[in-house]
């Protein structure tokens, strides 16, 4: 199986900050990686797809980029509503293993 | 409008089986890879499985594969989630997810509960 990390597990920043979120693949997975965000008893959403595209509906202040084995989710000028947690995931292999996430809060 | 509608969860006993089904609308059902992901209570997400449009193809998380099993019925737009011998590790909220790039929607998840 392919092991996913995230790094930091948990954030705190203030409104207007530009975050990042790293995710590390144990092996290349080849640009097969989605990013979602869960707020606080919801389901989880899809932000990003295949690393760096943005999901319809998105806000244009996220945005994937990386290769290989490493990824980050950007958010520029954080918003009140995108205090959540985020995770990443790999599809490029089964099983299509989870990032263990990173609680974003707002400082 | 997109709905994946997910049923059959609550609280069950140890080592009893149940059979979860999710609801499909708004979508060509029949055109989607469909599965199964799970998140137990204040943890992260865990992948169980997925089947293909046709039902020739399921791939599941090794760990996970002899307790559940993902099945689909195209004509009735529902997917199902057979889950054996629940124990205690079992208990989470059970999302039905639709796959795309990555899971591009999810359902509400329901709750299941193993305890005596």
């Amino acid at each position: 199986d392919i092991q996913m990390t995230q790094s930091p597990a948990s954030l705190s920043a203030s409104l207007g900050e530009t975050v990042t979120i790293e995710c590390r693949a144990s092996e290349d997975i080849y640009n097969g990686l989605a990013w979602y965000q869960q707020k606080p008893g919801k389901s989880p959403q899809l932000l990003i797809y295949n690393a760096d595209n943005l999901h319809t509906g998105v806000p244009s202040r996220f945005s994937g980029s990386g290769s290989g084995t490493q990824y980050s989710l950007k958010i520029n000028s954080l918003q009140s509503e995108d205090v959540a947690s985020y995770f990443c995931q790999q599809y490029y292999s089964y099983p299509h293993t989870f990032g263990p996430g990173t609680k974003l809060e707002l400082k | 409008e997109v709905k994946l509608v997910e049923s059959g969860g609550g609280l069950v006993q140890p080592g009893r089986s149940l059979k979860l089904s999710c609801a499909a609308s708004g979508f060509s059902f029949n055109d989607y890879w469909m599965g199964w992901v799970r998140q137990a209570p204040g943890k992260g997400l865990e992948w169980i499985g997925e089947i293909n449009q046709d039902s020739s193809t399921i791939n599941y998380t090794p760990s996970l594969k002899d307790k559940f099993t993902i099945s689909r019925d195209n004509a009735q737009n529902t997917l199902y989630l057979q889950v054996n011998k629940l124990g205690s590790e079992d208990t989470a909220i059970y999302y039905c997810a639709r796959h795309a790039m990555g899971i591009d929607d999810w359902g509400h998840g329901v709750m299941v509960t193993v305890s005596s």
